[in-house]
């Protein structure tokens, strides 16, 4: 079954510093997703992705954010200047809307982002 | 706007039944289905798209109901298996919108 592919699994970098997540969708999605989970907490919308660029992003999604479709594969989240408050599961989800009704979101394993 | 899950938790004992609620503040296009095994990723169950749909498979079924905007997760006989989270998705109608909002979501505990 295809699957989204996620990497690093875990990350932990010092506050301040930038890190790139990075997220392989499934081949034939034209939609891509980045969630965050803070630990034990509901999942959070991102920002969507769709004929290279972005579709929408929520209030989170502000400028220390960043997408990219770098090329036809990967899909990569920037987060510049990390807090602390950024420590959460990011998971990477794609799509493929236009195939009928089972256009549930495939999601990725998820990149643990700790933040010291 | 999230949508509202209820309850919050449950446990249940190996052949019981649950149902799972998810109700919006909003006119609904779809809601999605998800269960979270702790660690992993949300896997997709079911998406219902039309009001009054019924969908399910295995042991596990859900219901729209569109003037009532709100959807209802039935899980029967339940398995060991079924625990985790679950969580309900919702795509507001007309938005245009590519964005599914998460309910905070339900933990459901099947014991033996």
């Amino acid at each position: 079954e295809p699957e989204v592919t996620q990497t690093p699994s875990h990350q932990v970098t010092q506050m301040g510093q930038e890190v790139i997540l990075r997220c392989v969708p499934i081949s034939n999605h034209l939609y891509f997703y980045w969630y965050r989970q803070i630990l034990g907490q509901k999942v959070e919308f991102l920002v969507s992705f769709y004929n290279n660029e972005i579709s929408e992003k929520s209030e989170i999604f502000d400028d220390q954010f960043s997408v990219e479709r770098p090329d036809g594969s990967n899909f990569t989240l920037k987060i510049r200047s990390t807090k602390l408050e950024d420590s959460a599961m990011y998971f990477c989800a794609s799509s493929d809307y236009w195939t009928g009704e089972n256009y549930g979101y495939t999601f990725g394993s998820g990149t643990r982002l700790t933040v010291v | 706007q999230q949508p509202v899950q209820s309850p919050q938790a449950v446990i249940l004992r190996e052949g019981e039944d649950a149902v799972i609620n998810c109700s919006s503040s909003k006119a609904l296009y779809s809601v999605h289905w998800y269960r979270q095994k702790h660690g992993e990723a949300p896997v997709f169950l079911m998406i219902l798209l039309k009001g009054g749909e019924q969908k399910g498979h295995d042991k596990i079924s859900a219901s729209f109901n569109e003037k009532k905007q709100q959807s209802s997760l039935y899980l029967t006989a339940s398995q060991l298996s079924y625990s985790g989270t679950y969580f309900c998705g919702t795509e507001y109608s007309g938005a245009g919108s590519y964005q599914l909002t998460f309910g905070k979501g339900t933990k459901l505990s099947v014991i033996p």
